[in-house]
């Protein structure tokens, strides 16, 4: 069993679509949670990190659910620049590594 | 302006012919890490100087070493390289707040050096 799995996609959502992306974690002693957006041939960056309580950025909402041991990301009101591939990491804080997911990949069509 | 900065963008090398790929960073962050990452696969940690300390993964095959001369510089040298280690490669910092606690890690990324192996 993959250390962080999420779905890879694609997701083809047209513009002012509202879409979620799920991720879930194998080790419950992660600590630290991030959604990281990668365009295409470009390096990883950090797009939010992820909060016990939730939080919010604009259009974007990350959830954590530790009991479940998931993350979600949701985008509202979609746009053509949204499209990338969105990486679903966690650490734990003992520890330097970042655990990536695979990413899941984002198509927002005109 | 870049903050991490990796030299050169694109590498092409001769299966076997050693190269150095460079990554330096203004942020003054104490930690640098390597990455491998191939297409549609999620990035793979290499190794990570912690201040000048060296760690390296288990499963990093001995045909991959690093050196940091400075805080500002860290490079990852490929001894013998085959067509299997055609990959971007990125550098990555993070530091530590002060009395030791992690910064969240939040690191923060070169925009990758993409080798290909003749």
């Amino acid at each position: 069993r993959k250390e962080v799995e999420q779905d890879p996609g694609p997701f083809n959502v047209p513009e002012g679509a509202t879409v979620a992306f799920n991720c879930t974690y194998s080790n419950s002693a992660s600590q630290s949670f991030f959604w990281y957006r990668q365009d295409c041939r470009k390096e990883p960056k950090l797009l939010m990190s992820v909060y016990s309580s939730g939080n919010e950025d604009g259009r974007f909402t990350a959830q954590l659910n530790r009991a479940s041991q998931y993350i979600s990301l949701l985008i509202r009101d979609s746009k053509l620049s949204d499209s990338a591939t969105y990486l679903c990491v966690v650490n734990e804080d003992s520890s330097y590594k970042l655990i990536f997911g695979s990413g899941t990949r984002l198509l927002v069509r005109p | 302006d870049a903050m991490v900065i990796q030299n050169p963008r694109y590498q092409v090398t001769q299966f076997g012919k050693p190269v150095t790929l460079s990554c330096s960073q203004t942020l003054n962050h104490n930690v640098m890490y390597w990455y491998q990452q191939k297409s549609s696969q999620a990035p793979k940690l290499l190794f990570h100087y912690y201040d000048k300390d060296f760690n390296n993964e288990a499963d990093t095959p001995d045909n991959f070493q690093s050196r940091r001369p400075n805080t500002s510089f860290c490079f990852l040298d490929i001894r013998s390289p085959g067509l299997g280690d055609a990959a971007m490669y990125l550098c990555a910092t993070s530091r530590d707040l002060p009395g030791g606690r992690i910064a969240k890690n939040i690191q923060y990324f070169g925009a990758g050096t993409r080798l290909s192996v003749l």
